[in-house]
């Protein structure tokens, strides 16, 4: 089967750094997506990653090792606003559909 | 500015209804989606289009139906065969380059409950 697992909750502190990590097993592999959703809201696009190593977009960066089915999103200089869920999503076909994780609801505190 | 929109925001439904939530973008985009989302649950894909007047189901596709017959529409309607229907639906569309490495930008959504 095809399978996505993130941490289902995470709790850091205003200004710190955070590790959101995301394991798959799938059938194939075109790329990994992050996306983020805040409460009520729809998810909004992050990143991407289809080769091995990190891709950094200021704050946010995004780690991924195909061989291992693993990637992880980092958060660093954490703000209150970054309180949110994290999705983790493989497209593992040519079909363009993903599979999606169920998210990290990651709490910042003061 | 370019986007998707999802009309309305809150719908609520009757027994035995069908209900249409619409959902229109301009960015020329030629893949759309149609997700459920319910609490703690993650997206669930009921339809899929990647071309005008074609579809093909998701996962849940049972009590949806969809059409595409222009390239910026992907209205879902829910039938009342769909005995669960409260949740939060999200519609998305993408480009459509190589094997699907573009990113889905999605819409506001729409909040269906049953009265």
């Amino acid at each position: 089967g095809q399978n996505i697992d993130q941490p289902t909750e995470m709790t850091a502190t205003e200004g710190a750094i955070v590790q959101i990590n995301c394991t798959y097993q799938t059938s194939g592999f075109n790329g990994l997506f992050w996306y983020q959703q805040h409460a009520g809201e729809a998810p909004t696009f992050l990143s991407y990653n289809v080769l091995d190593g990190l891709e950094e977009k200021g704050r946010f960066s995004s780690f991924l090792s195909r061989s291992k089915g693993y990637s992880y999103l980092l958060l660093k200089e954490l703000q209150m606003k970054d309180s949110a869920s994290y999705l983790c999503a493989v497209n593992a076909g040519n079909n363009r559909k993903l599979i999606w994780g169920l998210g990290t609801s990651l709490a910042v505190n003061p | 500015d370019g986007g998707i929109t999802q009309s309305p925001k809150y719908l609520f439904r009757k027994e035995g209804q069908n209900v249409t939530l619409s959902c229109e973008q301009n960015l020329n985009h030629d893949a759309m989606y149609w997700y459920r989302q319910d609490p703690g649950q993650g997206l669930r894909l009921i339809y899929y289009s990647q071309i005008v007047n074609d579809f093909q189901k998701g996962d849940i596709a049972e009590g949806y139906s969809v059409s595409r017959e222009k390239k910026e529409s992907f209205p879902l309607t829910v039938t009342s065969a769909q005995k669960n229907p409260t949740a939060f639906y999200l519609c998305a569309s993408s480009i459509i380059v190589g094997v699907g490495n573009q990113p889905q930008h999605f819409g506001d959504g729409t909040r269906l409950s049953i009265l």
